[in-house]
């Protein structure tokens, strides 16, 4: 079954450490995979996407997440965690056609104390 | 300003009644999906099409239909509103390019009481 999995519910970092959100995926064809912040009362942003290439991709306000096909994992990771970070983050995985509907994970929401 | 916009921003329903939910892009994308998010469910896919004149069933379609008369427009219609449909909804489009991703619209707040 195609799935994804954000095992942390809830995170809180202190601002500045850095960040690690985790992903893990089950697909049965090669993946696309996308990572999106939801702030309170928004929308979805993309943050960062992974399609062939280079594992480690760069996104915006300073993210940036690994490709693991052994590990089937896509996590996120940020150096610095600032408090405007705070939000709900989701790992999402879809099929390289175009057309196909994401599957989203339940999401993680990130608190940041100061 | 290019994207999606949804309307309306927020709706109180009463139980057993119609409820269109209209969203428009001018992306010109090919592609359109209507997701809802509920607290520790994340977004489910409720409808999708690919192209317009075509339509699929995502993963929890019930009392839920859509039409996709054009390229930009993509209602969401509620025949007989129940309140296990209060939820945020989330309409999306991508491009014929899948590497480009899906882009979302702002959502809107539906309480069906």
């Amino acid at each position: 079954a195609q799935s994804v999995t954000q095992p942390d519910i809830h995170i809180t970092v202190s601002e500045g450490a850095s960040l690690e959100l985790r992903c893990n995926y089950s697909y049965g064809a090669t993946p696309y995979l996308f990572w999106y912040v939801q702030s309170p009362g928004q929308g979805l942003q993309l943050l960062l996407k992974y399609f062939s290439g280079d594992t480690l991709v760069q996104g915006i306000k300073g993210f940036e997440a690994e490709f693991k096909r052994s590990q089937s994992s896509f996590n996120l990771r940020k150096p610095s965690v600032h408090w405007s970070d705070a939000a709900e983050y989701f790992c999402a995985v879809g099929a390289r056609q175009a057309g196909t509907a994401l599957i989203f994970g339940k999401g993680t929401t990130l608190s940041v104390s100061s | 300003i290019a994207g999606i916009t949804q309307a309306p921003t927020s709706q109180i329903l009463a139980a057993g009644r119609r409820m269109t939910l209209r969203c428009t892009q001018d992306m010109r994308h090919n592609a359109m999906y209507w997701y809802r998010q509920d607290l520790g469910l994340g977004l489910r896919l409720i409808h999708y099409s690919n192209t317009a004149g075509t339509t699929g069933k995502g993963e929890v379609p019930d009392g839920y239909s859509v039409s996709r008369a054009n390229t930009d427009d993509f209602p969401l219609t509620l025949a007989s509103a129940v309140p296990s449909q209060t939820s945020v909804y989330f309409c999306a489009s991508s491009d014929s390019n899948a590497v480009v991703g899906q882009y979302f619209g702002p959502g809107t707040r539906l309480t069906v009481l």
